[in-house]
């Protein structure tokens, strides 16, 4: 089955210093990726929506220049959080989708980011 | 605007019963795909079921399987012979069959299995 594989699975990094999480499809290709937020015991909430080739779409609040989003490739999703401060804290969660994405999307298993 | 509503925030279950959560929605969309996911404690989130709006038939994964009622626009899921490892976050969701194709999601049910 359709495999997504998200790292790292857990990150600490100090305020001000920039992380990168990366969204693989190991087995298919992805011609769209998402990225959620989800805060402890809530929803997942969509950041954006990343296609291969072009300039991600970004929901409304969630600040582009902060969460940068890079799909260079079909299989190859990645999300920069830059000048990182505590509360963007939270869990990471990227899924994708192949052309046939009416069977439904598959998961990363999330990145769990810690800014201290 | 699409919407999903998880009205049960939490849930419990003895172990072998059945369980049903329910999830209502609202979309002026004809034609869209409706999800269950499962999140247990270890954050992935799985794919339980989905149903086709224009199949009027609910769909059914081995223990589980939904009410899908369109006019009604509500989505439930039943959970049979109840298990521990059915303990989790439960997310509804519903994607338009065009646009963004972005799921909408519920605000989960937390489902706890009992001993």
């Amino acid at each position: 089955g359709a495999v997504v594989s998200q790292h790292p699975s857990r990150v600490i990094c100090k305020s001000g210093t920039s992380v990168k999480i990366e969204c693989r499809s190991l087995d298919f290709q992805a011609t769209t990726m998402f990225w959620y937020r989800q805060f402890p015991k809530q929803s997942l909430m969509l950041m954006a929506t990343s296609n291969e080739g072009s300039k991600a779409t970004y929901e409304q609040g969630v600040e582009k220049d902060k969460f940068l989003i890079n799909h260079a490739s079909l299989t190859l999703s990645t999300l920069t959080v830059t000048s990182a401060h505590p509360e963007d804290s939270s869990f990471y969660i990227c899924s994708a989708s192949a052309s046939n994405y009416n069977y439904g999307y598959t998961f990363g298993s999330g990145t769990r980011l810690t800014v201290v | 605007a699409q919407t999903v509503t998880q009205s049960q925030p939490e849930m419990s279950v003895q172990e072998a019963e059945t369980v049903t959560l329910s999830c209502t929605y609202d979309t002026s969309e004809n034609n869209y795909y409706l999800f269950w996911y499962k999140q247990p404690p270890s954050r992935q989130m799985i794919l339980v079921i989905r149903q086709e709006a224009y199949k009027q038939q609910n769909a059914t994964e081995n223990r589980f399987s939904v009410n899908f009622q369109k006019a009604a626009k509500s989505f439930s899921l039943k959970i049979s012979d109840s298990q521990l490892g059915d303990t989790a976050m439960y997310f509804c969701a519903f994607r338009a069959a065009s646009g963004t194709y972005k799921y909408i999601f519920g605000t989960g049910t937390r489902l706890k299995v009992l001993a």
